[in-house]
């Protein structure tokens, strides 16, 4: 089965609303998990990433707390803006690769 | 410098053609890689280079071709390719290839190829 689960999309939000991307995984031992995020016509960048249970990563806004009991890894923001609109990613490792979901496509309107 | 640069952007070839894709980075990283997303997908690695040396293939057709002339620049020749082979094909880079830099990658934006 999928070792990393996502939401599906389109997530559709006004700016200004609250996000919400829900993320799981399944893996063996203690993966390190991660955001990337792929801007339209570009390609994927690290978002945000956490090595080890409770931590908390966050960028530009952007959070996620490594949650081992629940095997989650949810991106949260505050606030959305209209230049947040874009497709994004968990990922987790495994061994010294990367395994991503499928991706949740954000959609952010005025 | 943090970019990783592919050229083409967009590439047309027929399943007859032989084209390569190339990839460049400038940031000293020892790690390269090919990933593979087709629409709504999430990228598949296909491989890696880690010091110019074949680290992984990840039981890819014969038809793609990866070579790694130096440490810049890593290439994708392409051949007899299928049109299932149509997908956006991504370079990446990180320091090294170990599980701490490779933890960070940096991605190019990638070429749109479609096989006709």
């Amino acid at each position: 089965g999928d070792s990393v689960t996502q939401m599906e999309g389109p997530v559709t939000l006004s700016e200004e609303a609250f996000l919400t991307i829900n993320c799981t995984y399944t893996a063996t031992g203690y993966p390190s998990l991660f955001w990337y995020v792929q801007y339209p016509g570009e390609g994927l960048q690290l978002l945000l990433k956490a090595t080890k249970a409770d931590d908390k990563g966050s960028n530009k806004g952007f959070e996620a707390t490594y949650r081992k009991e629940t095997t989650s890894f949810h991106l949260e923001k505050g606030s959305v803006q209209v230049s947040d609109s874009a497709v994004y990613f968990c990922a987790r490792s495994e061994g010294d690769k990367l395994i991503f979901g499928t991706g949740t496509r954000l959609q952010v309107f005025p | 410098d943090t970019e990783v640069t592919q050229t083409p952007k967009h590439l047309v070839m027929g399943m007859t053609n032989k084209k390569s894709l190339k990839c460049e980075q400038h940031m000293g990283h020892r790690a390269m890689y090919w990933y593979k997303q087709k629409a709504k997908k999430p990228p598949e690695l296909m491989f890696v280079y880690s010091y110019e040396k074949l680290s992984i293939n990840e039981s890819v057709p014969s038809r793609f071709s990866p070579e790694c002339p130096n440490s810049s620049l890593l290439n994708l020749h392409l051949h007899a390719l299928q049109p299932e082979d149509s997908a956006l094909y991504l370079c990446a880079s990180s320091q090294g290839w170990d599980r701490v830099s490779n933890e960070k990658l940096f991605f190019g934006s990638g070429t749109q190829l479609s096989v006709l």
